[in-house]
């Protein structure tokens, strides 16, 4: 069964902090593994991550994916009351459907994150 | 863990056609689901909010008339996209909100091909 799994379900920590975020996954023909961060609305597209090993990075935001062990971290550095939210993984995968190539996407739980001040 | 489905997973369709997507909570009742689409730059737009029994709420821009969504049960959510656009190709995603209010659990999408 494929599946994606965060840890932990639930973060607090104090503005300033460094939090990491987990991301675990067992999927049959994994094509990338997706990071948004969901505050209100829509969830907001944070990182795509396809290679080992290649840190990506965004301001305080960094992510990396380890496709032999089947994980990815999302690292926020030195965080603010702004960061909490609550951070989605969902990994891309391919599947056949009738015949045709066609691609879905497993989704974590989520990891809630709260900063206080 | 909680489980939403999408179906169908992948729809090919002719210009001018209506096509409908489901949206099932497997294992929890949902008394409001979500509609999304996403763009080729991974981002998801939130098109309409959809309450059990009522009418749905949808996002400025998003034509009501087009993409008719009903929410008939508390596990179950359509999207029909009516007279469809080469334009209305996407990736169509929903999520349904768990028991606990800030849960929120999403489907593996649909992919519409309009031709």
């Amino acid at each position: 069964e494929d599946k994606v799994v965060q840890s932990p379900l639930s973060l607090v920590v104090h503005e300033g902090d460094t939090v990491t975020l987990n991301c675990s996954y067992e999927v049959t023909n994994f094509r990338s593994l997706l990071w948004y961060k969901q505050e209100k609305k829509a969830p907001t597209f944070l990182f795509m991550l396809t290679s080992s090993g290649i840190e990506k990075k965004s301001g305080r935001l960094s992510s990396i994916l380890d496709k032999k062990e089947l994980f990815s971290i999302l690292n926020i550095t030195a965080t603010q009351t702004g960061d909490s939210a609550v951070y989605l993984c969902a990994v891309k995968m391919a599947a056949l459907y009738y015949y045709r190539l066609n691609y879905q996407l497993i989704w974590g739980a989520g990891t809630k994150l709260i900063i206080k001040p | 863990g909680a489980v939403v489905s999408q179906h169908p997973s992948r729809v090919i369709c002719k210009s001018g056609t209506s096509v409908k997507i489901e949206c099932r909570s497997l294992d929890f009742q949902a008394t409001t689901m979500f509609w999304y689409r996403q763009f080729p730059k991974k981002s998801l737009m939130l098109m309409a909010t959809s309450n059990e029994g009522s009418k749905a709420t949808y996002e400025q821009g998003v034509e009501k008339d087009k993409f008719l969504i009903n929410h008939a049960s508390l596990t179950l959510s359509t999207l029909t996209v009516t007279s469809a656009h080469p334009e209305d190709s996407s990736f169509y995603i929903c999520s349904a909100r768990g028991p606990a209010a800030y849960e929120q659990y999403f489907g593996p999408g649909t992919r519409l091909t309009v031709t």
